[in-house]
């Protein structure tokens, strides 16, 4: 079975700073995929980010990048010079195996990190 | 731009009613996913379809069941509702074709059963 931690519930950063959100995860397939969420107060879901597993190179979007560790099998996301509007609710997931072939590939999510940006 | 949308923001029901949540998608993706989000604890899944008319369990698949009668349409059905299916209902879908397919989400609805 699939697991994804965050074991920050809650984190507060200034504005402009960076800040990271942790992500652990565990499985035992050789192919998988690590995605980031973001959950502002409106509630709708905004895709950030992928890392596959065979990815050399850390992935980066804009401000956002993945520090992914595959022997640690962390993938935190770093957001750079963070915004006001970034506070949001942030979900690790993690792309589960093909269900019989057919291409279905579920997501696994944590529990997610509440991050309020400090003015 | 692509395009998942749920038939509703906010339903109040009354335990015991049959409750249909409806969703609907532009994009032509063969996938369709039911989450349920509560504080704490997450998006768990409830039911998947790959395919039309084909559905499978997810992690909580208890009190629920779906419907996939179209290939844009995939239905959550609470044969029952009960106080403890209060929660917010989040629909998604996504490409079958490809492994770093993101899922594309409603908006969600909040259902509130008393």
């Amino acid at each position: 079975a699939q697991k994804i931690t965050q074991t920050q519930p809650g984190m507060f950063v200034q504005e402009k700073e960076a800040v990271t959100l942790d992500c652990t995860y565990d499985t035992s397939d050789q192919s998988y995929g690590l995605f980031w969420y973001k959950q502002p107060s409106s509630g709708e879901m905004i895709f950030l980010i992928y890392q596959g597993s065979y990815d050399e190179q850390n992935a980066t979007e804009g401000r956002y990048s993945l520090n992914f560790q595959k022997a640690r099998k962390s993938a935190n996301l770093v957001i750079s010079a963070s915004q006001l509007g970034d506070s949001a609710m942030y979900f690790c997931a993690m792309r589960g195996p093909a269900y019989s072939g057919a291409g279905s590939y579920q997501l696994t999510f944590g529990k997610g990190t509440k991050l309020s940006v400090i003015p | 731009d692509v395009k998942v949308t749920q038939s509703s923001r906010y339903l109040v029901k009354r335990t015991g009613e049959k409750v249909f949540l409806e969703c609907v998608q532009d994009m032509d993706h063969e996938n369709m996913f039911w989450y349920r989000q509560d504080p704490g604890l997450g998006l768990r899944l409830i039911y998947f379809s790959y395919d039309v008319k084909m559905k499978e369990k997810g992690d909580i698949p208890e009190g629920y069941s779906v419907s996939r009668e179209k290939k844009e349409r995939f239905s959550l059905i609470l044969e029952s509702a009960s106080t403890n299916q209060t929660s917010m209902y989040l629909c998604a879908s996504n490409s079958g074709h490809y492994p770093n397919s993101p899922l594309h989400f409603g908006n969600g609805t909040r259902l509130t059963v008393t």
